[in-house]
């Protein structure tokens, strides 16, 4: 069936450091891809998405590729900041059926001071 | 805030009785999907509407669980005869249709725990 596989965490960076969280993906079909985050105490909101090979999503200075010969779609940000500590799901939908996102597990990030 | 709510935000029971949680979606939102956290996974699919049309179950719910929406607006999530397993964030999203490329906006859950 359909999955996604994450990196597992958590990942603990200092301020400004470089993220990359790798997401790779199984599916059938054409997925559109996107990255969720999920701050503390708060519900999943969309990161940023990408809906056909080679688009590549940006929001807040992250920013993901949609990488159809490597069936990936990994999260990358040049500098983070203690505020984006938070988990961050990566998803797929597929064309053709339902819409309904299949969700990789999380990957925790906690960024320090 | 017209973003979607949950109530309540914890619930605490006892194994065996029954609980209910409601949903408000965003208001124009025809979508309505309630999902399962356990820690560290993600959001696994219960169910979802389109208006007041239920159109999909997951395997992972249970003749326990049941789920309405009425009038299109408002969702209720039941659990009868609760049991330590059932114990989970419970996640509602609504989108504003039915796209491949639709995004869900999500709740901030109504985490439950079954002694």
């Amino acid at each position: 069936g359909d999955s996604v596989t994450q990196m597992e965490g958590p990942v603990t960076l200092s301020e400004e450091a470089f993220l990359t969280i790798n997401c790779t993906y199984t599916a059938t079909g054409y997925p559109s891809l996107f990255w969720y985050v999920q701050y503390p105490g708060e519900g999943l909101q969309l990161l940023l998405k990408a809906t056909k090979a080679d688009d590549k999503g940006s929001n807040k200075g992250f920013e993901a590729t949609y990488r159809k010969e490597t069936t990936s779609f990994h999260l990358e940000k040049g500098s983070v900041q203690v505020s984006d500590s938070a988990v961050y799901f990566c998803a797929l939908t597929l064309s053709g059926g339902s819409y309904i996102p299949t969700f990789g597990r999380g990957t925790s990030l906690i960024v320090h001071p | 805030d017209t973003g979607v709510s949950q109530n309540p935000r914890h619930k605490i029971t006892k194994r065996g009785q029954n609980v209910t949680f409601r949903c408000d979606p965003i208001s124009e939102h025809n979508r309505l999907y309630w999902y399962r956290q356990t820690l560290g996974q993600g959001p696994e699919f219960l169910t979802y509407f389109q208006n007041e049309a239920q159109l999909e179950k997951s395997r992972l719910l249970s003749d326990r669980f049941s789920a309405e929406r009425p009038k299109g607006s408002f969702s209720t999530l039941e659990i009868q005869r609760t049991e330590q397993g059932d114990s989970a964030m419970y996640l509602c999203a609504s989108s504003l249709g039915s796209t491949v490329q639709e995004t869900q906006y999500f709740g901030p859950g109504t985490r439950l725990l079954v002694l």
